[in-house]
């Protein structure tokens, strides 16, 4: 079945630094992948969405690439914030829904 | 971006009464809507797809008639939990795309934090 995996339950990092998060997909090839934002007790806010043309995406301190041979999108923060600090999710569309990733609880230490 | 608005965000009832959690789109019309459970430290589990004028579409496990979801209008979706137990106690959220059901980013709602005595 399609499948989409995070295998970092749980991320620390240091202030300053850059956090790259890994989504790893199998048994299909999707169109696009998706990253999204949930602080707790809030739904999910989404941050950036990448296509599978499209090696490399950014958005101010944030970038995704998307590596089909690898069957994997990366997510990086660069210069990281105590504020990142948030569970992130990857995701995409199946055959008629959405798929979520179990998501990566980061912490960004001051 | 699009905006989704759920109402209530936080809701405790007692045993055996029913709840009823609405989830509209403000700024755009949503023909269909997701809606989505979470336990804490998981991810989301999708409940049900919404349509709207037409009947839900319930994932394998989860009880139609235990979570009754109406989709009258583009703009509102409501999700009851009928009859509620502890065990039906989490963090309910809806979604929709602006782009239609399965193109493009999803915008969710805050949720709904239900908690059954």
């Amino acid at each position: 079945s399609q499948k989409i995996e995070q295998n970092s339950e749980a991320l620390n990092i240091q202030e300053g630094k850059t956090a790259t998060l890994t989504c790893n997909y199998t048994n299909y090839s999707p169109a696009y992948l998706q990253w999204y934002r949930q602080d707790p007790g809030r739904g999910p806010v989404f941050l950036l969405l990448i296509r599978e043309n499209e090696k490399e995406k950014r958005k101010e301190r944030l970038k995704v690439t998307f590596d089909t041979t690898l069957k994997q999108s990366l997510f990086h923060i660069t210069a990281s914030q105590p504020a990142d600090s948030a569970t992130y999710l990857c995701a995409t569309s199946g055959t008629y829904k959405y798929i979520f990733g179990t998501g990566t609880r980061l912490k960004v230490l001051a | 971006g699009a905006v989704v608005s759920q109402h209530p965000s936080w809701v405790i009832c007692k045993s055996g009464t029913s709840v009823k959690i609405e989830c509209r789109s403000l700024d755009f019309q949503a023909t269909t809507m997701f809606w989505y459970r979470q336990f804490p430290k998981q991810s989301l589990m999708l409940m049900a797809t919404s349509n709207e004028g037409s009947k839900a579409t319930y994932e394998q496990g989860v009880e139609k008639d235990k979570f009754l979801i109406n989709h009258a209008s583009l703009t509102l979706s409501t999700l009851t939990v009928t009859s509620a137990h502890p065990e039906d106690s989490s963090f309910y959220i809806c979604s929709a795309g602006v782009r239609g059901a399965l193109t493009g980013e999803l915008f969710f709602g805050e949720g709904s934090r239900l908690t059954v005595l």
